[in-house]
């Protein structure tokens, strides 16, 4: 079946500690995006990647990294300079339905600093 | 700029009851789209519906229909007949045609609760 793996789904981390979460997709396709789940927030975008070996930073970038070297994998690493970490992250990768984006998310992963 | 307001943080509601979500938005393009999403608690988003500014017939899917009113920025959701798999946070979201951006701006969500 074709989806979006995120892994793990729950992690724990002190801080001070850099943490990557990982992104897999079977859907082939171009773009994938990071967002940030928070309680009241909504989805708030992260980082976003077009295509492979590039990426751009979507509206809270700060303190987070990212790398594009495989169509199929999008990791967001949450380093020690995110100064409020713990959270629901969220992958996606985009299709394109007559025209317009639609995004297929993966299961999330639970970051909680300790 | 573009904004995406779910007033509604919580509903609940008896089984079998309608309820709908209300999404109002702001755009300053005449081309967008808007959606809607839902987050049962497994955490996934799945997507439900999908409408461009253009088109304002109202859809109905089996127990779920939208109504898209440009006059008034909004584009709300309507379960009939509730059931308990209902129960999930729903977000709306726009986003601008695609040769304009490359995002989606979601509301807040609201958490919906069905009750046997």
């Amino acid at each position: 079946d074709g989806g979006i793996t995120q892994s793990p789904k729950y992690l724990f981390r002190k801080e001070g500690q850099n943490v990557t979460l990982s992104c897999e997709q079977n859907l082939n396709h171009d773009a994938m995006y990071w967002y940030r789940q928070d309680p009241g927030q909504g989805l708030r975008l992260i980082y976003y990647s077009q295509i492979v070996n590039d990426f751009q930073k979507g509206d809270i970038a700060e303190g987070y990294s990212v790398s594009r070297e495989k169509k199929e994998s999008f990791p967001l690493t949450v380093t020690s300079a995110q100064k409020n970490p713990t959270a629901f992250y969220l992958c996606a990768s985009k299709t394109t339905l007559s025209g317009a984006n639609v995004l297929t998310f993966g299961a999330g992963s639970r970051l909680t600093v300790l | 700029a573009q904004k995406v307001t779910q007033a509604q943080t919580e509903i609940s509601v008896v089984e079998k009851e309608d309820v709908t979500l209300d999404c109002v938005y702001e755009t300053r393009d005449t081309t967008y789209y808007l959606f809607w999403y839902k987050q049962p608690p497994s955490g996934e988003l799945v997507f439900l519906i999908r409408r461009n500014s253009f088109d304002e017939q109202n859809e109905i899917s089996g127990r779920y229909s939208w109504n898209f009113q440009k006059s008034t920025s909004s584009f709300n959701f309507t379960i009939t007949a509730s059931q308990v798999v209902d129960s999930a946070v729903y977000f709306c979201a726009l986003s601008e045609a695609p040769y304009n951006t490359d995002k989606l701006i979601f509301g807040t969500g609201t958490r919906l609760q069905v009750f046997p």
